[in-house]
């Protein structure tokens, strides 16, 4: 089974500029998650979809946002992008939003530089 | 989620046992105990969880004390590509898939 991808695996963009990133998660997961981890924040939670649904969200500004489509698959978008958004971003997907065997998969994240 | 305290760092001879600790002294009722590693640039790595009894799978052991203030992560024989920061998370099984992450233990696992 096909472990969770995400494109791209680095990037590099200018601040103001805006990015997308894609992920897709394992064959018959429906709850994906995107955290940001940062050498000085650590890993912080951003936000969790679950059947196209934002269902939970971090201490993020607006300027981070999501979503999934029908397939699960995910997208996040961050706009006017700030040095500080300099991180890798992992995305994260479960069998289902709770109860048992929703242990998470990591992707291998992407690395986004803000020059 | 209740607050985890780990050691920062330690070391372990390869072929030996690493014992990691984790204390969650506030821990609730119906939060479960979580183990996940992240070696050097790659996501984290699910390894194990266990809400009260002793737990084991085919990469480590869960030692959970009886009062549930503290466990103990123990990879039976360590290799150099255990190398890595492992971080312990208490959380409720019912609270979605967020995960609150501290800052771990960098396991280094030396020849």
């Amino acid at each position: 089974k096909a472990g969770v991808t995400q494109t791209p695996r680095y990037l590099i963009k200018t601040r103001g500029q805006q990015v997308t990133l894609s992920c897709s998660p394992i064959s018959g997961h429906r709850s994906v998650s995107w955290y940001q981890q940062t050498p000085g924040q650590g890993l912080q939670f951003l936000f969790e979809y679950f059947s196209e649904t934002q269902r939970n969200k971090g201490n993020f500004p607006g300027r981070f946002s999501g979503r999934q489509f029908s397939n699960s698959r995910s997208e996040m978008n961050v706009s006017t992008l700030e040095l500080g958004d300099s991180a890798l971003y992992l995305c994260a997907s479960s069998l289902r939003l709770a109860g048992m065997e929703n242990e998470q998969f990591f992707g291998p994240g992407t690395r986004l530089t803000v020059l | 989620d209740a607050k985890t305290t780990q050691p920062p760092s330690m070391d372990c001879a390869e072929g030996r046992a690493a014992n990691l600790p984790c204390n969650h002294s506030t821990i609730s009722g119906n939060e479960y105990v979580y183990w996940y590693r992240q070696i050097h640039s790659q996501g984290p790595q699910y390894i194990i969880h266990g809400l009260k009894n002793n737990e084991t799978n085919e990469m480590a052991s869960l030692i959970i004390t009886e009062d549930r203030k503290s466990s103990t992560l123990i990879l039976p024989h360590a290799t150099l590509r255990d190398t890595a920061v492992y971080y312990c998370i208490v959380r409720p099984q019912t609270s979605g898939s967020r995960l609150t992450f501290g800052e771990g233990t960098q396991l280094t696992v030396n020849p």
